[in-house]
């Protein structure tokens, strides 16, 4: 059973260019949750997705992320006209429910490298 | 809101030595607890959680965690300690009967196991 597959694993982007995040769940998972881990900080939410819902986008940024996670394929974080602050690894987990009680499986991570 | 204090930032400790990562958490509201571990360059790997009933958790790897709900803490323990366990360690809570399972993370202990 493969776990949570995430890629790339390494991304690099220049000021101004786009960012996309790709995030396979595990088998059977409809629940995916997005991570982002700044430098020496430990991890933020910023959204939970169900298939072709956003439930919580209360941790995204306001501008220039988006996020989705369509009806066939992986959840895909977006970042539009990357700046050096978003400079990170990201990070998706999912879960078979949305109950405390359902462990959160976790990826490798992307790290997003802005030149 | 919630919010996840660890008090050390980084924790050296020789190889067969016990070991204690502190955890406290701030909520308005009853929170489920976890910790975590991330080894270099890897996802997140759940080590234990605590949801109700004994406030004596026992995790993977011969972790275990205490819940003490008068002082909102939750630290994390091992009676002795191998090189493997060197990794980073986090502490998180999610909020009882919200939407999701959002997780709240601490800033992270980093454990360095020396021989």
């Amino acid at each position: 059973n493969a776990g949570v597959m995430q890629n790339p694993r390494h991304l690099v982007r220049r000021r101004g260019q786009e960012a996309r995040l790709r995030c396979s769940p595990m088998k059977g998972h409809s629940h995916v949750y997005w991570y982002r881990q700044l430098p020496e900080e430990g991890l933020k939410f910023m959204v939970y997705l169900q298939k072709e819902n956003i439930i919580d986008e209360s941790g995204m940024p306001k501008e220039r992320f988006s996020a989705e996670f369509p009806k066939e394929g992986p959840s895909i974080l977006r970042i539009q006209q990357v700046v050096r602050g978003d400079s990170a690894a990201y990070f998706c987990a999912s879960s078979t429910t949305s109950g405390a009680t359902d462990t959160q499986y976790f990826g490798p991570g992307t790290r997003l490298t802005v030149l | 809101a919630q919010s996840v204090t660890q008090l050390d930032s980084q924790v050296p400790v020789f190889e067969e030595a016990p070991v204690e990562l502190r955890c406290n958490y701030s909520s308005s509201v009853s929170v489920y607890l976890f910790w975590y571990v991330q080894y270099p360059n890897q996802g997140l790997q759940l080590l234990l959680k605590y949801l109700s009933g004994s406030t004596l958790v026992k995790g993977i790897n011969g972790f275990e965690a205490e819940f003490n709900k008068s002082q909102t803490s939750f630290h994390l323990r091992k009676p002795s300690v191998h090189i493997s366990d060197t990794a980073e360690y986090f502490c998180a809570v999610s909020p009882l009967g919200a939407a999701g399972n959002k997780l709240t993370f601490g800033g992270g202990t980093r454990v360095l196991v020396k021989p």
